[in-house]
């Protein structure tokens, strides 16, 4: 049982350049979550997706787009990296909204 | 959004125990409160949720008072492996970590 897998695990992109951070669980999870958590501080909801099919927007959602490819996959987007994007991402899933949230490891994303 | 407010940082040693008090502004009626570590390098680990009153977990109690605009979380008997950041979450659909409690549990 892995529970929640983000790939890559690292990425290094130049300025403009595309990226899709790919995110699975294994659960059977309703709901999944993207945040990112720049250094010292907390974590910051980027998108989510209360159940297969819908997302909606977070706090800091501007330059991100995803996906929720099936009840499975939900993958973050950026479609034309920006230095201030560099962070590590998390991704998330839980059995419903207000239910207890499962992380992966996280991606660590640094935009030259 | 539900906003969470909670101290900075706390410092303990081994074999105290250390509470938490986070504030919950706006909270939802019909949201939790829950309760996450977490470890450099590392996702959030989820460590305990309530509603209201008290739940006790093999790693942690929650209390919450009626008017739920606060809650405490209490780690008993911190060992050096508890140094971590702890997260108060409000709940709802839109939720917000906030920057969390350092805590340093020292020898």
């Amino acid at each position: 049982n892995a529970g929640v897998t983000q790939t890559p695990k690292f990425q290094v992109l130049k300025t403009g350049q595309s990226m899709t951070l790919q995110c699975a669980q294994d659960m059977n999870h309703n709901s999944m979550y993207w945040y990112r958590q720049d250094p010292g501080m907390g974590l910051r909801l980027i998108y989510y997706s209360a159940s297969e099919g819908t997302t909606d927007k977070g706090e800091v959602p501007n330059g991100y787009n995803v996906s929720r490819l099936n009840k499975r996959e939900f993958s973050l987007r950026l479609e034309s990296a920006a230095p201030s994007q560099t962070s590590v991402y998390f991704c998330a899933s839980s059995e419903a909204n207000n239910q207890p949230q499962h992380f992966g490891d996280g991606t660590r994303l640094s935009i030259l | 959004l539900a906003k969470t407010t909670q101290p900075i940082s706390m410092d303990s040693y081994e074999g105290q125990e250390v509470n938490i008090t986070c504030s919950h502004n706006n909270i939802a009626t019909n949201d939790y409160i829950t309760w996450y570590q977490q470890f450099p390098s590392q996702g959030p680990r989820f460590i305990i949720q309530g509603y209201k009153t008290k739940v006790t977990n093999e790693v942690a109690s929650l209390f919450i008072p009626a008017d739920r605009k606060s809650s405490t979380l209490s780690l008993p008997r911190v060992s050096l492996s508890d140094t971590a950041v702890y997260y108060c979450l409000g709940g709802g659909n839109k939720l917000t970590f906030g920057g969390g409690t350092r805590v340093l549990v020292k020898p």
